[in-house]
């Protein structure tokens, strides 16, 4: 099916230092998501994005997050500054219409 | 409150045997996913159903959207499946919203 990656596959950063995550959506698709995972629990969502917007967002979107996609290449996850609790895997998805593909998760640790 | 209740959070069952997995939606739903999560942590769509019934291999999935649960059976189990299994339902806004999740363990 169709793949969607993701870069670095593991990430490990210290507290107040910046990330980017990258995620490379599907070539075609035109919705893009985050989520995020702390580790034993569940996915939760974080932001979507389409046509160069963000079209919502979640309460755990926080103010030190920004996406964007310029000129079509990766869809991108900064953090800026980071903190011990932003440590989790951050999964990327994109989506033509409904189905969402999901990518195979960046971890982040922050120390 | 939560939207998307998934049971049981966790099940055991030995090979060659089979289940079910169920959500409920306190809000109506446009449509649900069903992924598996593997022992890497990736996640691999199942199913997504905007209505009725789909089946692949010895996976079935039903999504009713009037009574506001979609379930996954598994049949046959094998110890590959083992995982972790998640629903996601879409509310008509792009977001979905994924379940607390199934512990699934496949015995020999």
């Amino acid at each position: 099916g169709p793949k969607v990656l993701q870069i670095p596959s593991h990430q490990i950063i210290d507290m107040g230092q910046m990330v980017t995550l990258n995620c490379d959506p599907v070539s075609n698709h035109l919705y893009f998501y985050w989520y995020k995972q702390i580790l034993g629990q569940q996915m939760e969502f974080l932001v979507n994005f389409y046509n160069g917007k963000v079209m919502e967002k979640s309460k755990l979107f926080k103010d030190q997050f920004s996406v964007e996609r310029p000129d079509g290449s990766y869809f991108t996850l900064k953090i800026q500054p980071t903190a011990l609790e932003d440590s989790a895997v951050y999964f990327c998805a994109s989506s033509l219409l409904d189905e969402q593909y999901f990518g195979p998760g960046t971890r982040l640790t922050v120390l | 409150g939560d939207q998307v209740e998934q049971s049981p959070s966790a099940l055991s069952l030995h090979e060659g045997t089979g289940s079910a997995l169920r959500c409920n939606f306190t809000t109506t739903m446009r449509a649900v996913q069903w992924f598996q999560q593997n022992s890497r942590g990736s996640l691999i769509n199942l199913f997504y159903l905007a209505s009725g019934t789909k089946e692949n291999g010895r996976l079935k999935s039903t999504f009713n959207s009037k009574e506001s649960y979609s379930t996954l059976h598994i049949r046959d189990a094998q110890l590959e499946d083992s995982g972790t299994y998640f629903c996601a339902a879409e509310a008509g806004n792009e977001k979905i919203t994924f379940g607390a999740g199934t512990k699934l363990t496949i015995k020999p």
